[in-house]
């Protein structure tokens, strides 16, 4: 159980173009998403972590006209790379938090591998 | 700040040995202790969780080790085999806070 899927798993795409990824729980209903950004080698950055229905909160330095985030609903969060340029290329991950339990554990997707040319 | 301090960055372990892997915190209101295992080009998935009112969890061959007072926890990877070869992040938490604060990650190798 708690299987969390991203779409797609790498996108090129043209500088100046959008790009959106979307992160679904496939088996559970998430009460909040996250989205991080990972460089090679490095850890894991948080960029935003957002509730269903509600407006996202972003980190500070993450720019939110640029990295819109949808959370329509309790399995479905979306991340929208606007007008992308080339240091936007990174290896993007969502995770989704299931509550219950004895901990709120996050559950990582897959990833999402983003080269703007 | 980096809240969660990780060491080693690299580590290479013969088949069979044990692999070691530490992590440090300073916010002693941090309340979950979670480990995950990254393999190239996929996300991390969660390995094994403590909390720090036992000092040892131990899951199949991997044991989470955690010394309140020195607020410092380990993984540890028994029999290691090369299958285990991946990035390990360690992780912390608190109540309220929502997200996790991720450790700088350490790249194991073990060799056959």
């Amino acid at each position: 159980g708690a299987v969390v899927s991203q779409h797609p798993s790498r996108v090129i795409c043209k500088s100046g173009t959008s790009v959106k990824i979307e992160c679904r729980s496939l088996d559970f209903q998430a009460t909040t998403m996250f989205w991080y950004r990972q460089f090679p080698k490095q850890s894991l950055m948080l960029m935003a972590t957002s509730n269903e229905g509600s407006k996202a909160t972003y980190e500070q330095g993450v720019e939110k006209d640029k990295f819109l985030i949808n959370h329509a609903s309790l399995t479905l969060s979306t991340l929208t790379v606007t007008s992308a340029h080339p240091e936007d290329s990174s290896f993007y991950i969502c995770s989704a938090s299931v509550s219950g339990g004895e901990w709120e554990t996050q559950y990582f997707g897959p990833g999402t591998r983003l080269l703007v040319l | 700040q980096q809240q969660v301090k990780q060491s080693p960055q690299s580590l290479i372990v013969q088949k069979g040995g044990i692999s070691i892997i530490n992590c440090a915190y300073e916010n002693t209101a941090f309340d979950y202790f979670p480990w995950y295992q990254q393999f190239p080009g996929k996300g991390p998935a969660l390995l094994i969780a403590i909390r720090p009112d036992v000092s040892e969890k131990k899951e199949g061959r991997f044991t989470i080790s955690f010394n309140k007072s020195a607020k410092q926890f380990s993984l540890h990877i028994m029999d290691s085999q090369p299958g285990d070869s991946a990035t390990y992040f360690c992780a912390a938490s608190y109540p309220g806070a929502n997200n996790l604060f991720f450790g700088t990650g350490t790249r194991l190798t073990v060799i056959p």
